[in-house]
């Protein structure tokens, strides 16, 4: 089992739409959450971190986490052409300062 | 704040060859990482440095692949006999060392073994 999952895709929205992307994680001593988005041919760039329960919110995007559920969402509202990238879940133990990360979740947003 | 920085950009090698690639990580982060990614996968951990001293190595690492970093500023990734398995985006990364410092990474550099 990896240790963090996510829904491969592709996953498609019209403009103005809300793309909602899931994560799920193993280790239940992870503490530290973040989303990277990553356009085609091009490095992961940091767009969210959450570390608490509950729901952050930055500009279109919200990061929501449960750990008893050992679960992180990713909201984009009003989604954008330009949102369309490949989104990046990853998760850090504590104590440990590497990331693990999953596949990655392909999203369109259809103009 | 330039950002981390990688070169080459692009590294296309014959099987066998040995590569180096270079990692820049941004000034005043002391924690390095490297990472592979293929296509379609997220980024597999490779190793870390905490300022020059390598702190992990991941299991899948061969022995055919070293770090370095010297003086603990910038490092390098030796492949030594590359093999066609060793395609990929190689990802360096760096950070803060506090507690849920996040990664920031350079652009790659893409190597292709031909």
């Amino acid at each position: 089992q990896k240790e963090v999952e996510q829904n491969s895709g592709p996953l498609s929205v019209p403009e103005g739409a809300i793309a909602s992307l899931n994560c799920t994680y193993s280790d239940r001593g992870s503490q530290s959450f973040f989303w990277y988005r990553q356009y085609s041919g091009k490095s992961p760039e940091l767009i969210m971190s959450i570390y608490s329960n509950g729901d952050k919110e930055d500009g279109r995007f919200t990061a929501q986490l449960n750990k008893a559920s050992q679960y992180v969402s990713l909201l984009i509202r009003d989604s954008q052409p330009s949102d369309s990238a490949t989104y990046l879940c990853a998760a850090a133990t504590r104590g440990d300062y590497k990331l693990s990360f999953g596949a990655g979740t392909t999203v369109t947003v259809r103009a | 704040d330039t950002g981390v920085s990688q070169n080459p950009r692009h590294k296309i090698t014959k099987r066998g060859q040995n590569v180096t690639f270079r990692c820049d990580p941004i000034s005043e982060h002391n924690r390095l990482y490297w990472y592979r990614q293929t296509l379609g996968q997220g980024p597999e951990f490779l190793t870390y440095f905490q300022n020059e001293a390598q702190l992990e190595k991941s299991r899948l690492l061969s022995d055919r692949f070293s770090a370095e970093r010297p003086k603990g500023s910038f490092s390098t990734l030796e492949i030594q006999r590359t093999e066609q398995g060793d395609s990929a985006m190689y990802l360096c990364a760096s950070s803060l060392s506090q507690t849920n410092s996040p990664l920031h990474f350079g652009n790659g550099t893409r190597l292709t073994v031909t």
